[in-house]
């Protein structure tokens, strides 16, 4: 079955840099990659994603690239604000339209 | 638009207890619903996926006596966790998927479920 890995586990950041967090799959027929946002005691939040025809998508300071050949995709956050500190976590798709979801990522980002 | 929303948001029960959880999509009609249980700082795992009007479909070793799943409706999921053990405790949060839109699945706000 599908193995969604991502990386780093945590990862802090200053107000103003960029993060950037990267996970790989392992099943060639996933074709639909998104990424939520999961703050303390909430729900996951769709924040951007992408499909396997698309190599980049962008939507004002949150961008995801996807690599086929390799199997992986990563998620970029420009000009980080304290409002971005929370769990990330990504997926890809599977058979019967479930979605196989990584271990997260816990963003901290430092004023 | 995507909205949905889960009832209640928490919920503390006694052991032996059933707890039923509602999931509704709030603008849009739901062709497939999914249940996930979520332990602290660990990631979604799915339970079971729920079409409607057929029965909902288990993950490998999820119960499905203890973990009542109805999808009656394009727009409401419920799960009935039965004879509820302090072990069930956790968050459960559900998902929509609305056809029209492909993969996309939008996600309730969770319900913390805690069993003494």
């Amino acid at each position: 079955g599908e193995n969604v890995e991502q990386h780093p586990s945590t990862l802090s950041v200053q107000e103003g840099d960029s993060a950037v967090i990267k996970c790989t799959y392992s099943d060639s027929a996933s074709n639909y990659f998104p990424w939520y946002k999961q703050e303390l005691g909430k729900g996951p939040q769709l924040i951007i994603d992408i499909r396997s025809n698309v190599g980049e998508k962008k939507d004002q300071r949150i961008a995801v690239t996807l690599n086929k050949t390799a199997k992986h995709f990563s998620l970029h956050i420009t000009e980080t604000q304290p409002e971005d500190s929370a769990v990330y976590f990504c997926a890809a798709s599977i058979e019967n339209n479930r979605l196989a979801f990584g271990k997260g990522n816990q963003v901290v980002v430092i004023p | 638009g995507a909205v949905v929303s889960q009832h209640p948001s928490r919920v503390i029960c006694k052991s032996g207890t059933s707890v039923k959880i509602e999931c509704r999509s709030l603008d849009f009609q739901a062709t497939t619903m999914f249940w996930y249980r979520q332990f602290p700082k660990q990631s979604l795992m799915l339970m079971a996926t729920s079409n409607e009007g057929s029965k909902a479909t288990y993950e490998q070793g999820v119960e499905k006596d203890k973990f009542l799943i109805n999808h009656a409706s394009l727009t409401l999921s419920t799960l009935t966790v039965t004879s509820a053990h302090p072990e069930d405790s956790s968050f459960y949060i559900c998902s929509a998927r609305d056809a029209t839109r492909g993969n996309e699945q939008f996600f309730g706000p969770g319900t913390r479920l805690t069993v003494l």
